[in-house]
């Protein structure tokens, strides 16, 4: 029983619009999210995170956003660029799991020049 | 730079073959943790180690089992070999209370014929 569920499997996005990755769960223990961004041939890289108490945060491109009531979380990307087209991993994390992180099933995204 | 080394990139064996897959990381962190990633599963916790020779079951242990004699080398053991453990691993590694900070290696992309 998957407890984060990314239910886009891909993602097709113009360069310079927005992307929009999505990401579910039902475990309400979780107190910490993350994203991780994937190149293939390359091991999975922390792009940006977002606490259980607070409903956004940003860097530069990327804004997280969460959802608490509707256990929902969303990656934004303005503007899309071709070098984000790359797998992204939606991560969280509960107390009682001390370093360890449940992760979605992935969002492929490609930028299209 | 944190560096998370496996030691294959690529892995082609035989049903039944007793495989092992090794990981070192450089920058003396408490945690490894083996993953597995399948298309659609996204990356599912096989083992952990928050110590030398302490070792603690993920999500899907079953037919693997792990080694930390020393804090740097964490190897994944698959005693027989079976198809379905035909996938790509990741190794990752952290420090205590820092979940953000997950390391990962590039991956070894194991082939079970």
């Amino acid at each position: 029983d998957q407890q984060v569920k990314q239910n886009s499997p891909s993602l097709s996005v113009q360069e310079g619009r927005i992307s929009i990755l999505n990401c579910d769960y039902t475990n309400s223990m979780f107190d910490y999210f993350l994203w991780y961004k994937k190149y293939p041939a390359e091991g999975p890289t922390f792009l940006i995170s977002i606490s259980s108490i607070k409903d956004k945060n940003e860097d530069g491109r990327f804004t997280v956003f969460l959802n608490k009531s509707a256990k929902h979380l969303s990656l934004h990307i303005v503007p899309s660029q071709p070098g984000d087209s790359a797998v992204y991993f939606c991560a969280a994390h509960t107390p009682a799991a001390g370093n360890k992180l449940t992760f979605g099933g992935g969002t492929r995204v490609l930028v299209k020049p | 730079d944190v560096k998370v080394t496996q030691s294959s990139r690529y892995l082609v064996k035989r049903t039944g073959e007793k495989v092992f897959l090794e990981c070192v990381q450089d920058m003396d962190h408490e945690n490894m943790f083996w993953y597995r990633q399948d298309p659609g599963l996204g990356l599912r916790l096989i083992y952990f180690s928050y110590d030398v020779k302490m070792k603690e079951k993920g999500d899907i242990p079953e037919g693997y089992s792990v080694s930390r004699e020393k804090k740097e080398r964490f190897s994944l053991i698959l005693e027989s070999a079976s198809t379905n453990q035909t996938s790509m691993y990741l190794c990752a590694s952290s420090l205590t209370g820092v979940v953000e900070k997950l390391f990962f290696g590039s991956g070894t992309q194991l082939s079970v014929l």
